[in-house]
Parts: structure tokens; C-alpha cells; sequence
């Protein structure tokens, strides 16, 4: 029973270049998140996404950044142009509902851009 | 905006002794979830409560929401070294989770 899986766990990207972060979430859930954890900074939300859907991106910056959770396949989060301040770990989580349904994390992904 | 203060920031303990973390907050959230992240991983849910008095015990470990919905507390009893690590609070309404500052814990043995 695979967890949340996500990929690759560690990014290197010059500034300017594309990032592109996969989750695939917990069988069976249809709910994804996305968080980032700055250098000595809390978990922030970022987006919440259902199936073809995106329900709440109120923690997206408003350039740059994307994502989407396709009928097929994994989540993706999309940052276009990356700057050294995109530098975090980008946390997936999934879960079964949506409101009040327990969330998984994924073991993250850690980009560095240089 | 919702806010969870969650205190101490640090905390370095020995074996053996007893220690709670709190989550605070001005609002409501309809259910509050504690993880604990080892470095380099994601954070591990250990227990989501969603009933105003609600309390939860895992082994050592306890849980308690406020009667209002808005604190919560995780307590241990006779920490061990491996407790050691980052606990998180993360309260949630519409599906985000909103998660505190977290605790680092550092039990000597």
C-alpha cells in the first residue's frame, strides 16, 4: 500500500530554468496538496487541487507558478523561470475527502536553484 | 487570517522527564492534526482530533483539542530519545491545512 510518492527528491536548477515537481498521491485519493517549507520557515500552503480541478490556489504566488492534477497520471507543480528564493522543499500531500479528510505527505522534494 | 502559535519553539529535555507543546489560535478550526518530521522527510500525521474536549492518547503520547475548538496541546510522558525531532500542529477548515511554527524536541539521554 504505496504512500504518497514524489519526484525527483532532490532538484538542481540554474535561475531562469523550469522546474517540474510529480506527486503521485495514496491509492484512492482523489485530493492533493501542495506545501512549501522555506530555510527556517513553517510548512505553507500553497495549492489544493481536486481531479481536473483546482479548488484553491490562495497560497500561489501569482507569477510563475502552476499546477495541475490531470484524469491521468501524477500532480504536477510547475515553477517557469526559476529565482534563488524558489529554493525550499515542496511537500505533497494527499488525502481521501476533501474538508477535515486527513492528509498524507510525500517525502518531498528539495530544490535547490543556483 | 488564521494563525496557529505554537510554543516553545525549542525545547531540550532529558530522558525520562515530561513535556507538552501548545497550539494556539484566535479561530476555529474544525479539526486539528499533529505531525512530527524527521529531517529530510515529510511530516508523519500522528493523530487528527475534530471534537471540541477531544482527547487521544497514543502510547506516551496525548492530545488534547480545546473545548472551543481553537488550542491544542500534545503532551508526553517520560520522554525517550527517540521522541527527538520537529512536531507541527496544522488546523483545517476548507481543506488547507494551516500548520504552526513547529517544536523542536531534543531529548538527551
Amino acid at each position: 500500500n504505496a504512500g504518497v510518492m514524489q519526484n525527483p527528491r532532490h532538484l538542481v536548477r540554474r535561475r531562469g530554468q523550469e522546474a517540474r515537481l510529480r506527486c503521485s498521491p495514496m491509492k484512492g485519493h482523489s485530493h492533493v496538496y501542495w506545501y512549501r517549507q522555506l530555510p527556517e520557515e513553517g510548512l505553507k500552503f500553497m495549492v489544493y487541487l481536486q481531479k481536473e480541478n483546482i479548488i484553491d490556489e490562495s497560497g500561489m504566488p501569482k507569477e510563475r507558478f502552476s499546477a495541475e492534477f490531470p484524469k491521468e497520471g501524477p500532480s504536477i507543480l510547475r515553477i517557469q523561470q526559476v529565482v534563488r528564493g524558489d529554493s525550499a522543499a515542496y511537500f505533497c500531500a494527499s488525502s481521501h475527502g476533501g474538508q477535515g479528510g486527513e492528509q498524507f505527505f510525500g517525502p518531498g522534494t528539495r530544490l535547490t536553484v543556483l | 487570517t488564521q494563525l496557529l502559535e505554537q510554543s516553545p519553539q525549542f525545547l531540550s529535555i532529558q530522558e525520562g522527564e515530561n513535556l507538552t507543546v501548545y497550539c494556539n489560535s484566535s479561530s476555529v478550526f474544525s479539526s486539528l492534526q499533529w505531525y512530527r518530521q524527521e529531517p529530510g522527510e515529510g511530516p508523519v500525521l500522528l493523530v487528527t482530533v475534530v471534537t471540541g474536549g477531544e482527547v487521544k492518547k497514543l502510547k506516551r503520547l496525548t492530545f488534547q483539542f480545546g473545548d472551543a475548538r481553537k488550542d491544542s496541546s500534545l503532551h508526553i510522558t517520560a520522554a525517550q530519545p527517540g521522541d527527538t525531532g520537529l512536531y507541527l500542529c496544522a488546523g483545517s477548515n476548507t481543506g488547507k491545512l494551516i500548520f504552526g511554527q513547529g517544536t523542536t524536541l531534543q531529548v538527551k539521554p
